[in-house]
């Protein structure tokens, strides 16, 4: 099965400034790595995603990077904002053809006004 | 948009009671999940589900938690008798189903057990 491992879990920034979340995982057959935000009391929501066929994944401020050699995958997000704050997670299939996730841990970011 | 609701948004019960919780998926979305979120960590799968039939149930403490979804649509989530380290946030979500298809989170239910 999988396993995620997601750092750091606290990331303060400056607004303005970029954030990066990283995130290895353990099962080189999975092939789909989601990021979800979640705000203070509210759902997960999908930000963005990233098959395991391309490297790099853009959607206006938010980025995720895919290295498939070294199973890691990254969130970045450019320009920050104070909106931004929130937890964020990683995620990977439990297994392949499962459809289903095993969640990082979370980083909790913080974008300082 | 279309979301999954759940109900109820937050619920207190005292240990060794009965506690149950609902979630109605995105419509048209044959899989669904209940996940739990214990504060500060990220989701864990307690069941999934395609269509009324459990796909994957290895992480449901099976002597207190039950879960069901007769007709493939709604679904229950049921723990009898709650313990203090029930406590945490169930999630419900729901997909369309395939490989690598997006899970649609609802707002939660927050348990707490006294």
């Amino acid at each position: 099965g999988e396993n995620v491992e997601q750092h750091p879990s606290t990331l303060s920034v400056q607004e303005g400034d970029s954030a990066v979340i990283k995130c290895t995982y353990s099962d080189s057959a999975s092939n789909y790595f989601p990021w979800y935000k979640q705000e203070l009391g509210k759902r997960p929501q999908l930000i963005i995603d990233i098959r395991s066929n391309v490297g790099e994944k853009k959607d206006q401020r938010i980025a995720v990077t895919l290295n498939k050699t070294a199973k890691h995958f990254s969130l970045h997000i450019t320009e920050t904002q104070p909106e931004d704050s929130a937890v964020y997670f990683c995620a990977a299939p439990t297994q392949t053809g499962a459809n289903n996730l095993f969640f990082g841990t979370g980083t909790r970011l913080t974008v300082i006004p | 948009e279309a979301e999954v609701a759940q109900s109820p948004r937050y619920k207190i019960t005292e240990k060794s009671q009965a506690v149950a919780f609902w979630c109605d998926p995105i419509s048209g979305h044959a899989t669904l999940y209940w996940y739990r979120q214990i504060l500060g960590q990220g989701p864990e799968l307690l069941v999934q589900f395609q269509d009324e039939s459990v796909v994957d149930d290895s992480q449901l403490p099976k002597d207190r938690f039950s879960a069901e979804r007769l007709k493939g649509v709604d679904s229950t989530l049921k723990i009898q008798p709650a313990e203090l380290g029930d406590s945490a946030m169930y999630l419900c979500a729901s997909s369309l189903g395939g490989n690598n298809s997006p899970l649609h989170f609802g707002n939660g239910t927050r348990l707490t057990v006294t």
